[in-house]
Parts: C-alpha cells; sequence; structure tokens
C-alpha cells in the first residue's frame, strides 16, 4: 500500500537554530498539505500545494516558516530560527486533488525545540 | 463558537460496550465530513466519511444532521483495539479541512 513518507521521525534542535521536514506524497497525488499538531489539539493546516502551486498559506507564519514543492512532488518545510513554541508534531499529508478527497497522512515529525 | 467542537473525552468503556460521540460544526454551508482515527504519537487515519443518508462500516456507524449542524459515531460492540483518539473533521467547498480537537477513547478489559 502507497504511503507518504516523511523524515526525519523525530528532531531534537536548540531554539534560533533552522530545521527542515522532508515529505513524499503518495505516487500521483496533486495535493500536499504540512500541519502541525500540538499535543491535545486536532492537526492545524500551515500550507497546501496544488501540484507546485501554493493554494492556501495564510496560517503560515511566514516570518519563519517557508515551505516549497518545486517539482510538484515532494516537499520541504523549514523553521528559522525555531522557538520554543514551535514544539509539535509537523504532519504531511496528500491526496488526490483538493480537499473533497479523502487525505493520507504521513507518520510525522516530531519536533522539539530546547 | 469553535468552527468544530468535540466532547474531549475521555470516554472510559468496558469491552463489548456500546458508545457514541457527538461533533457540532459552525458553518452551515459545510459539505464534506469525515471521521479520523489517531493512535497514540500516531498519524491520523481516515476512518470513515459521513453521508447525508448515514453510512456503517461494521461495528461503526456514522451520521449527519444538517439541520443541527452535528455528526456523530456510534461504536457498537467496542474491541480493545478501539481505543484512540477520533477526530471530527468538516470542510467546505475548497476550503481547508477543519479539524475537531478530538475525542478520546479508552477500551477497557
Amino acid at each position: 500500500e502507497a504511503e507518504v513518507a516523511q523524515s526525519p521521525r523525530y528532531k531534537i534542535t536548540e531554539k534560533s537554530q533552522a530545521v527542515a521536514f522532508w515529505c513524499d506524497p503518495i505516487s500521483g497525488h496533486a495535493t500536499l498539505y504540512w500541519y502541525r499538531q500540538i499535543l491535545g489539539q486536532g492537526p492545524e493546516l500551515l500550507v497546501q500545494f496544488q501540484d507546485e502551486s501554493v493554494v492556501d498559506d495564510s496560517q503560515l507564519p511566514k516570518d519563519r516558516f517557508s515551505a516549497e514543492r518545486l517539482k510538484g512532488v515532494d516537499s520541504t518545510l523549514k523553521i528559522q530560527p525555531a522557538e520554543l513554541g514551535d514544539s509539535a508534531m509537523y504532519l504531511c499529508a496528500s491526496s488526490l486533488v483538493g480537499q473533497g478527497y479523502e487525505q493520507y497522512f504521513g507518520p510525522g515529525t516530531r519536533l522539539t525545540v530546547t | 463558537r469553535k468552527e468544530v467542537e468535540q466532547d474531549p473525552g475521555p470516554f472510559n468503556v468496558p469491552e463489548g460496550a456500546t458508545v457514541a460521540f457527538n461533533c457540532t460544526y459552525s458553518n452551515s454551508a459545510s459539505q464534506s465530513f469525515f471521521w479520523y482515527r489517531q493512535d497514540c504519537r500516531k498519524e491520523p487515519k481516515l476512518l470513515m466519511s459521513v453521508y447525508s443518508s448515514g453510512n456503517e462500516d461494521g461495528r461503526f456507524t456514522a451520521q449527519l444532521n444538517r439541520a443541527s449542524q452535528y455528526i456523530s459515531l456510534l461504536i457498537r460492540d467496542s474491541k480493545l483495539s478501539d481505543s484512540a483518539t477520533y477526530l471530527c473533521v468538516v470542510n467546505k467547498g475548497n476550503t481547508p479541512l477543519v479539524f475537531g480537537k478530538g475525542t478520546r477513547l479508552s477500551v477497557i478489559a
């Protein structure tokens, strides 16, 4: 069964450092999402791509976060500089087309900022 | 009012029990509804979509009440393996999915 791949699975970094997360969606899925999930909360969308284009990044803290999907396949989410409040699970998901289709999530990257 | 609200639980039920979760949503124009399951420290996985006519998948039944703007999930004959957090998810058209905070279920032997 095809899966969404993410790496690293765990990341510990000091505040003010830069971190990057990688996601490879299910082959053929045009839509890719990055979510942040704080413990005890539901996932919150950070950015959505349709192929290589950003569809929605209204909740992305653009002063420190950036995301790209240059070839419309895999994607990178970067935080620079990391802050203590960024500690969370960062989930990548993909779907065939658009929001109405079910989303498949990767295993996530658990970030701890010290 | 939050867009999607769920009772966080936890719901502690014995094996074999029937348990029901409700979820309310604020946007009357919402079109798509889902229940996702999330195990501890794992990613969410789609449990079932919720259709206007209601739908059933084995021990799980989902229902939608558009007039009252809530969806429900019923689990019959609970198993230990049903222990997880159940996320209610709503969206309107091409807007982002909105996840509830989740309801935690613990099935006890």
